[in-house]
Formats: structure tokens, C-alpha cells, sequence
């Protein structure tokens, strides 16, 4: 199975903050890298696919880049709504497998 | 809009068998993959498997042994089943819709089905 994973965690920030969180995949996936963002109590929501594709819906506040192994998801000026959990995810290869999540919370 | 709602017991004794149903309302069931992913408490994500409208499957290779999935396009819904539970099956459950054109990713889930193994 392809191994994903994240830094920081958790990751402490202020509203207004401008933040990267990474994750490291244990072979090449290409840009078959997702994103998503889990509030507490919520189902995860997809927030970037491919590597760096908004998904509908989802301000342009977050972005990702990257390809190989190594992804960045940024969130510019942090609001209190995006202090959540955030989780990669590949799609490269069966069997489909997730980062451990990075906790942005309040510093 | 699409939405996805479980269905299921919430409590299951050891070595029974978990049986969780998604019905999906709005938009297509048969151009998708459908797909079950597990969150245990310590939060970590788990692909279960997923089912075409086909009724083919691919299975997590952790969970092969004990799961089945199936999927009945007439009522807009598909089910997973997992023999053999024991404590380490409990988690929340969703269902999801697995988009697989040029990219894959998971795009609408469920609320999530909480189910804990217990006697």
C-alpha cells in the first residue's frame, strides 16, 4: 500500500494566518493526490483534487501544488470556519489510502 | 444536489456480521463507483472497497477476506456487508460516491453510520 504522510500535525495558527500543511507519499503517485476538509462532527468534504483543482463550490483560499511524492495543500487567511482537520489521499493505486490528517487549530 | 444517507444498525456483537445500506437521491447512480470508507476514533481514514453499477468490486486488501459489497440500481442503493467483526470494527461508516473519470476522488459522502462492536 502507498504510505501518505502529513506535516505538520497539528498545526497551530491565528486567524488571518496564511498556512501549508505537506504530505509525503512512500512511492510516485504523479498528481493523483486529493484533499479534504473534516470539521468536527462532519463528514469529510473534498476540497482539491488532482493534485491542484478546486473542487465546486470551494473558495479559491485553498490550493495545492506539487507531483512525485511530495504535495502542499495551502489556506490563506485562515477564518475561523477553516480550523478543521485536513487529509490527503491518493488515487494512484489500489487499495486508496489516506494521510493521518493535520489538526489546524487555534493557536 | 447528491446525497447520500446510511443505513444500519449501530450496535453489532462479535463475530456477527455489520450490514450498512446508502441511498443515494439526485443525480446518477450508474455512472459512478460507490464506495464504503471507515473512520475509527483515533480518526485515521480506511477505504473499504468499492462497487460499480456492473456489480464489480475491488476490495481493501486488509478487509478482503470479510467484506461484500452489492449494489441495486432499481432502488438507488448499495450495501456492504463485513463478516467476523470484532472491536476493531467499530467506527463510523460512510457511503460515497467515487468519481473515476481522468481523476478519481471521493466527492459526496454520507453523514456516516456510527457502529460500535460490542456484546
Amino acid at each position: 500500500d502507498i504510505q501518505l504522510t502529513q506535516s505538520p500535525s497539528p498545526l497551530s495558527a491565528s486567524v488571518g494566518d496564511t498556512v501549508t500543511i505537506t504530505c509525503r507519499a512512500s512511492q510516485s503517485i504523479s498528481t493523483y493526490l486529493n484533499w479534504y476538509q473534516q470539521r468536527p462532527g462532519q463528514a469529510p468534504r473534498l476540497l482539491i483534487y488532482a493534485t491542484s483543482s478546486l473542487h465546486s463550490g470551494v473558495p479559491p483560499k485553498f490550493s495545492g501544488s506539487g507531483s512525485g511524492t511530495d504535495f502542499t495543500l495551502t489556506i490563506h487567511s485562515l477564518q475561523p470556519e477553516d480550523f478543521a482537520t485536513y487529509y490527503c489521499q491518493q488515487s494512484y493505486d489500489q487499495p486508496r489510502t489516506f494521510g493521518q490528517g493535520t489538526r489546524v487549530d487555534l493557536k | 444536489q447528491v446525497q447520500l444517507q446510511e443505513s444500519g444498525p449501530r450496535l453489532v456483537k462479535p463475530s456477527e456480521t455489520l450490514s450498512l445500506t446508502c441511498t443515494v437521491s439526485g443525480g446518477s447512480i450508474t455512472n459512478y463507483y460507490w464506495s464504503w470508507i471507515r473512520q475509527s476514533a483515533g480518526g485515521g481514514l480506511e477505504w473499504i472497497g468499492r462497487v460499480y453499477p456492473s456489480g464489480s468490486t475491488n476490495y481493501n486488501p486488509s478487509l478482503k477476506s470479510r467484506v461484500a459489497m452489492s449494489i441495486d440500481t432499481s432502488k438507488r442503493q448499495f450495501s456492504l456487508r463485513l463478516s467476523s467483526v470484532t472491536a476493531a470494527d467499530t467506527a463510523v461508516y460512510y457511503c460515497v460516491r467515487d468519481e473515476v473519470t481522468s481523476a478519481n476522488f471521493f466527492d459526496y459522502w454520507g453523514q456516516g453510520n456510527m457502529v460500535t462492536v460490542s456484546s
